[in-house]
């Protein structure tokens, strides 16, 4: 298995455009999670889904954030319109049967806003 | 409010040194505890999980253990290297709650 796959890996935009974070869990993993880390912030769970459902958004810090799973195997992170306090590196982690099997981290997709 | 602590937020030791890092959370009514390691720049590693009712877990150099009672975990590494250097985060598991620790920055000195 490939992982828990993001893309991109590096992404610099301009304030006030929009940003598309994309993720493809691990086949067959049921629940997917996206996080926020910064320097001052540590690590924030944002939202997370099972089965194609979100569950927990309580972590999105605002509107112009928005997350969506079509399929169990894809979920996007949209970011409209982006600030340059949006900048951090956003981690998507799947796992099965949440709680019970543990977390398989993406390697990450690092946002510049300038 | 749930919580995890880590202690110490950096260490420095020389290679070769057994260490132990430490997390302690507020609740002993977890799920699981998981450690992960975090290279500069790159995404976390999974290194060791523990479920809730098992007290340890091995892998190579690597032993983590976990005390629900004490609300502590520590992740002890043995003979240390180089190549450990990294930064490691104990994540807590309860219910549909998902808790980082904010990490401890690891530096094995050749």
């Amino acid at each position: 298995d490939a992982g828990v796959i993001q893309s991109p890996r590096h992404e610099v935009t301009e304030m006030g455009q929009e940003v598309t974070l994309r993720c493809k869990p691990i086949s067959g993993h049921n629940s997917l999670f996206w996080y926020r880390q910064t320097m001052m912030r540590g690590l924030e769970l944002l939202i997370y889904f099972n089965n194609n459902v979100p569950i927990d958004d309580s972590g999105m810090p605002e509107d112009r954030f928005s997350a969506k799973m079509p399929n169990a195997s894809f979920s996007t992170l949209k970011i409209q319109p982006s600030e340059p306090r949006d900048s951090a590196v956003y981690f998507c982690a799947s796992s099965l049967r949440h709680r019970a099997e543990g977390y398989t981290f993406g390697s990450g997709t690092r946002l510049t806003v300038v | 409010k749930q919580e995890v602590t880590q202690i110490p937020a950096a260490l420095s030791v020389p290679e070769g040194e057994n260490l132990v890092l430490n997390c302690s959370f507020t609740d002993s009514a977890i799920y699981n505890l998981q450690w992960f390691r975090q290279d500069p720049g790159k995404g976390l590693t999974s290194l060791l999980l523990i479920q809730s009712s098992q007290r340890e877990q091995t892998s190579g150099r690597l032993n983590a253990s976990l005390d629900k009672s004490s609300g502590r975990s520590t992740l002890y590494i043995a003979a240390s290297q180089p190549g450990d250097s990294a930064t490691y985060l104990c994540v807590m598991s309860r219910d549909d709650k998902i808790i980082f620790g904010k990490g401890t920055r690891l530096h094995i000195l050749p």
